[in-house]
């Protein structure tokens, strides 16, 4: 079974630039996860989505970070403009979501590794 | 609201020993707690779960963690470490009905050879 992918896996931009990173869940997985890991601290949620609908994104900035999940699938997380302290890794996750038991393990993809200079 | 605690910034142990990295949380009725490995530039893995029943959770690669809930504790064990086991391990907790997971600081686990 393929694991979650994202892409690119190393980004590097200048602050107030934009950048935006995809992740593809495993498939038939109906709840996707987007993650900021700052170096030294654990996985914080930004948002997540169930199938293409948003259940949580109470700790997304929205002034500059958007998430997409257009056709229940694939998603994108875009960050524009970019700060300094967004300098991060970023994971997706996905679970099967399918009861909407939100106790359902989360499986993670390799993550986006975000440097802004 | 949530919280979880990981007391430990890293913890060393010599191959062959038990290990014991803690995790103490704080949540509002029963909690689902998790544990998560991460290996250097990759993601996590998931290694265990307690939803309910026997508070001895058995996992991947040979991993247990042990629900205390008197003591609020869900503490990974394993009885002979390995070079191999070296890595960050997370603790997660999950209220019970719908709220978003919150993950600990993290724990570098150093196996010695």
């Amino acid at each position: 079974e393929a694991g979650v992918a994202q892409s690119p896996r190393y980004k590097i931009i200048e602050k107030r630039q934009s950048v935006a990173f995809w992740c593809n869940p495993i498939s038939g997985h109906a709840t996707l996860y987007w993650y900021q890991q700052i170096l030294g601290q654990g996985p914080k949620l930004l948002i997540q989505f169930q199938n293409n609908g948003v259940v949580d994104d109470s700790q997304l900035p929205k002034d500059r970070f958007s998430a997409e999940r257009l056709k229940g699938v694939d998603s994108t997380l875009k960050i524009q403009p970019a700060k300094l302290e967004d300098s991060a890794v970023y994971l997706c996750a996905s679970s099967l979501g399918t009861s909407g038991s939100f106790q359902e393990t989360q499986y993670f993809g390799p993550g986006t590794r975000l440097l802004v200079l | 609201a949530q919280s979880v605690a990981q007391p430990e910034d890293q913890v060393n142990v010599a191959e062959g020993n038990p290990l014991t990295v803690k995790c103490t949380y704080s949540v509002s009725g029963n909690p689902y707690l998790f544990w998560y490995v991460q290996y250097p530039n990759r993601g996590l893995q998931f290694l265990l779960k307690y939803i309910t029943g026997d508070n001895l959770v058995k996992g991947s690669y040979g991993f247990e963690a042990e629900f205390n809930k008197s003591q609020t504790s869900f503490h990974l064990k394993k009885p002979s470490a390995l070079v191999s086991d070296s890595a960050l391990y997370f603790c997660a907790v999950l209220p019970g009905g719908y709220q978003k997971v919150t993950f600990g600081t993290g724990t570098k686990l150093q196996v010695i050879p």
